[in-house]
């Protein structure tokens, strides 16, 4: 089945640790992205790759790193500088920018917590 | 400022109680708006696209409308596994850069 797989779904993070949370979808898509979700504030964009080996920053970006080596593969780093990593972050894909059937395909999430 | 909000931020019906959330923009240029749900825990599933004013597009007990200034998402005769979060989003295009955004979302609650 096609779809988009992040891992690991509950993740711990000490102070002044990175971690690296993981993306993989099968689909075939060009464009990627990373959302951060917290409690009534909706989705915010951290970072997104519309084609391997280049990505753009989002609106929430500081803090955060990302790679696209691989079209399938699009791994997110939260640093140590990233002051406040407590939150549910979501991977998704589309089929391209400038496609009129650019319905997001998400993963199922991670929950990333401070302890 | 380009934005999209959503009305109410909750919403609690009793099971076969009609009703419908509400999804404006202020973007130029609209490309798409598309409408997710969200169950606690989980990653938004996509429900509908609607591309212009007048659409409509129908599954199950939701329909969604759209005008030049917001959608609508209607709920007829709601059951409680319609209970989820509603996103909206829109797709636009400003100064030839593609832009894609969400709502805040509306939480829906159906009781028994």
């Amino acid at each position: 089945d096609g779809g988009i797989t992040q891992s690991p779904k509950y993740l711990f993070r000490k102070e002044g640790q990175n971690v690296t949370l993981s993306c993989e979808q099968n689909l075939n898509h060009d464009a990627m992205y990373w959302y951060r979700q917290d409690p009534g504030q909706g989705l915010r964009l951290i970072y997104y790759s519309q084609i391997v080996n280049d990505f753009q920053k989002g609106d929430i970006a500081e803090g955060y790193s990302v790679s696209r080596e691989k079209k399938e593969s699009f791994p997110l780093t939260v640093t140590s500088a990233q002051k406040n990593p407590t939150a549910f972050y979501l991977c998704a894909s589309r089929r391209g920018t400038r496609s009129m059937n650019t319905e997001a395909f998400f993963g199922q999430g991670t929950r990333l917590t401070v302890v | 400022e380009d934005q999209v909000t959503q009305s109410p931020e909750a919403l609690r019906l009793q099971e076969g109680e009609s009703s419908s959330l509400n999804c404006s923009y202020t973007v130029s240029g609209l490309r798409g708006l598309f409408w997710y749900r969200q169950d606690p825990g989980k990653g938004p599933e996509f429900l509908f696209t609607l591309y212009s004013a007048g659409e409509e597009k129908e599954k199950e007990r939701l329909k969604a409308t759209l005008t030049k200034k917001e959608s609508f998402l209607h709920i007829t005769a709601p059951k409680p596994e319609d209970s989820a979060t509603y996103l909206c989003a829109v797709h636009w295009v400003t100064s030839g850069t593609y832009k894609y955004i969400f709502g805040t979302g509306t939480r829906l609650k159906v009781l028994a």
